[in-house]
């Protein structure tokens, strides 16, 4: 099974910080590689597909990056309603996801 | 509006079984692949199974193989997830949620308590 470590697995930011969190998969994805945004109480969000793309919908704050076995989520400006949980996931070889990075005050 | 609802959660007995019930509405569901997650504090997101548009090909994690059936029925917009030989680490909140790759459309989610 491809494992997931995400980095952080927990931080403490302020509105207007630029927020990264890192993935680190245990062999190289091909770009197979998304990440999710989760508030408490809810369902996960997709924010980042395929290493890169932005979903519809998801402010320009958030992006993507990274290739083979590293990728990066970076919040560009922390907005209050970005306090939340953010998972990476992996499509390369079925499907698995990080152990999440809680972005906190 | 694009929404998928799930239902059939519940408190079952070790070893008992459940069927988890998924309502998609607001897209043309026969065109895409369906999923079941499941999340829980001791073993965070975990992907549990996937079904095809067709219903002709359904893939399953480890953890669940055997024991957990995913279907779908086109007719009325429904994936399914039949559980059986449910064990105490099957507790968590189920997810349905869209996509081949990447899950764009989650529900709520079930909560399934497995307890004596």
């Amino acid at each position: 099974d491809i494992q997931l470590t995400q980095s952080p697995s927990s931080l403490s930011a302020s509105v207007g910080d630029r927020v990264t969190i890192t993935c680190q998969a245990s062999q190289s994805l091909n770009g197979h590689l998304h990440w999710y945004q989760q508030r408490p109480g809810e369902a996960p969000r997709l924010l980042i597909y395929e290493a890169s793309g932005l979903q519809r919908g998801v402010p320009s704050r958030f992006s993507g990056s990274g290739s083979a076995t590293k990728f990066t989520l970076t919040i560009s400006s922390l907005q209050p309603e970005d306090f939340a949980t953010y998972y990476c996931q992996q499509s390369y070889n079925s499907k698995t996801f990080g152990q999440g990075s809680r972005v906190e005050v | 509006q694009v929404n998928v609802v799930e239902s059939g959660g519940g408190l079952v007995r070790p070893g008992g079984s459940l069927r988890l019930s998924c309502a998609a509405s607001g897209f043309t569901f026969i065109n895409y692949n369906m999923n079941w997650v499941r999340q829980s504090p001791e073993k965070g997101l975990e992907w549990l199974s996937h079904i095809s548009p067709s219903g002709s090909n359904m893939y399953y994690a480890d953890s669940v193989k055997g024991r957990f059936t995913i279907s779908r029925d086109n007719a009325r917009n429904f994936v399914y997830l039949d559980m059986s030989r449910l064990r105490a680490d099957d507790t968590a909140i189920y997810y349905c949620a869209r996509g081949l790759d990447a899950f764009d459309v989650w529900g709520r989610g079930t909560l399934v308590s497995v307890s004596s």
